[in-house]
């Protein structure tokens, strides 16, 4: 089993740009959830999917959108790229909002 | 709104050294409590949980206990090996809102 699977696993992009992280888990989870990670501050949740067809902002959403495109894949995009999105992005799946969540191995975006 | 506290870094020990990383929460529930451990360049990794009060979480050596009356879950280990060198996340849980500490960086010498 994969597990968590993410792509790319690194991107240097430039202001403005945009981009569409990928993810997909085949454990068959109906949760996922996107996370960032900055040196300091742990992770925090960006938006999440409890179900297929469902999404929420978390607790940093701004200048994100998610598209849960079926059970498998949930994809992060930015349309416009800020510095302040430099990051390292984790994906995570999860079979119910109570359970474990599975991480993926993450994507070190910079951004300048 | 709910968070996570947890003791900063990074920690040096030698091998076989007795291990506290202290964490304490503020929530307005009564959330289920974890410890992640993040080894280099990998993922997220759930070491163990407890999701009532005084429950014990325990795996790989380590243990925690959740206190309602501290509002804390330490992690310890009473002898810790080269390989748990890590980064570890303490987070908490209540319903969809899942809260992250800071992590705090073990680095164990032979």
């Amino acid at each position: 089993n994969a597990g968590v699977t993410q792509t790319p696993k690194f991107q240097v992009l430039k202001t403005g740009q945009s981009m569409t992280l990928q993810c997909a888990q085949d454990m068959n989870h109906n949760s996922m959830y996107w996370y960032r990670q900055d040196p300091g501050m742990g992770l925090r949740l960006i938006y999440y999917s409890a179900s297929e067809g469902t999404t929420d902002k978390g607790e940093v959403p701004n200048g994100y959108n998610v598209s849960r495109l079926n059970k498998r894949e949930f994809s992060l995009r930015l349309e416009s790229a800020a510095p302040s999105q430099t990051s390292v992005y984790f994906c995570a799946s999860s079979a119910g909002q109570i359970n474990e969540q599975f991480f993926g191995p993450g994507t070190r975006l910079t951004v300048l | 709104g709910d968070s996570v506290t947890q003791m900063e870094g990074p920690v040096t020990l030698s091998e076989e050294a007795f291990l506290t990383i202290n964490c304490t929460y503020t929530a307005t529930g009564y959330p289920s409590l974890f410890w992640y451990v993040q080894y280099p360049g990998e993922g997220l990794q759930l070491l163990l949980k407890a999701t009532k009060a005084d429950d014990k979480g325990s795996n790989k050596g380590f243990e925690a206990t959740y206190r309602k009356e501290t509002t804390s879950f330490h992690l310890e280990k009473g002898s810790v090996q080269v390989s748990d060198s890590a980064v570890y996340f303490c987070a908490l849980r209540y319903n969809n809102d899942m809260r992250f500490g800071a992590g705090t960086r073990l680095t164990v010498k032979p």
